[in-house]
């Protein structure tokens, strides 16, 4: 079935460096997309979103690309920071769906190195 | 302004048992969603409901599971004559508008059926 998926399910980053989250999607009916943060024993925490008539956008230490050609969506993290440890989901809402039904993707997991 | 509550935040049941979960939207927010998240994967959607309406329960289990979010007071999720598979992490969240994209995630409760 169609689904939004993640390449890598770990990513180690020394502090300092940028991290670069991977997804990928199925379902070009998916106009809406959202990356969320996960720290352990908590809810996912909204970071930062994009909508499919954009490639691009930035917020403060993050930028969300997205290639509707290739159906791919990445997070980069700036000058990653041990705060910046947590599992990592991106979402997609379809333009078909009733409501605002969010299909999560598997995670990663960023583990940062002081 | 209060975030989404939830709770209890962890829950033990035995097999057999009810399990009700209950969410408290953020102030001004009239819709909520279930989701739910087994270890190590991306939540799954479940229900989304607006105040005495279900408008999509396309995620969740056709026995034992149902959900309320009546006129005055929290929504709940009940899971009746729980299994040890019903043994998950339960995220709510909330928005306030019907087409509006973010949606607001609780802190979870932890279910664990013995």
């Amino acid at each position: 079935g169609e689904s939004v998926g993640l390449h890598l399910p770990t990513l180690s980053v020394q502090e300092g460096d940028n991290s670069i989250i991977n997804c990928a999607y199925s379902n070009s009916a998916s106009d809406y997309f959202i990356w969320y943060k996960q720290e352990s024993g908590k809810g996912p925490q909204f970071i930062i979103d994009i909508r499919s008539n954009m490639d691009k956008r930035q917020g403060q230490r993050v930028t969300v690309l997205l290639n509707k050609t290739v159906k791919h969506l990445s997070l980069q993290i700036a000058a990653t920071q041990p705060g910046d440890s947590a599992v990592y989901f991106c979402a997609e809402k379809r333009r078909e769906a009733a409501g605002n039904k969010l299909t999560f993707g598997g995670g990663t997991r960023v583990l940062v190195k002081p | 302004n209060a975030g989404v509550m939830q709770n209890p935040r962890h829950l033990v049941r035995r097999r057999g048992q009810e399990a009700r979960l209950r969410c408290s939207p953020m102030k001004g927010h009239s819709h909520v969603y279930w989701y739910r998240q087994l270890p190590e994967e991306g939540l799954k959607f479940m229900v989304y409901l607006q105040k005495e309406n279900i408008i999509d329960e396309s995620g969740m289990p056709k026995e034992r599971f149902s959900a309320e979010f009546p006129k005055e007071g929290p929504s709940i999720l009940r899971i009746q004559q729980v299994v040890r598979g019903d043994s998950a992490a339960y995220f709510c969240a909330s928005s306030r508008l019907a087409g509006g994209n973010e949606q607001f995630f609780g802190p979870g409760t932890r279910l664990t059926v013995l």
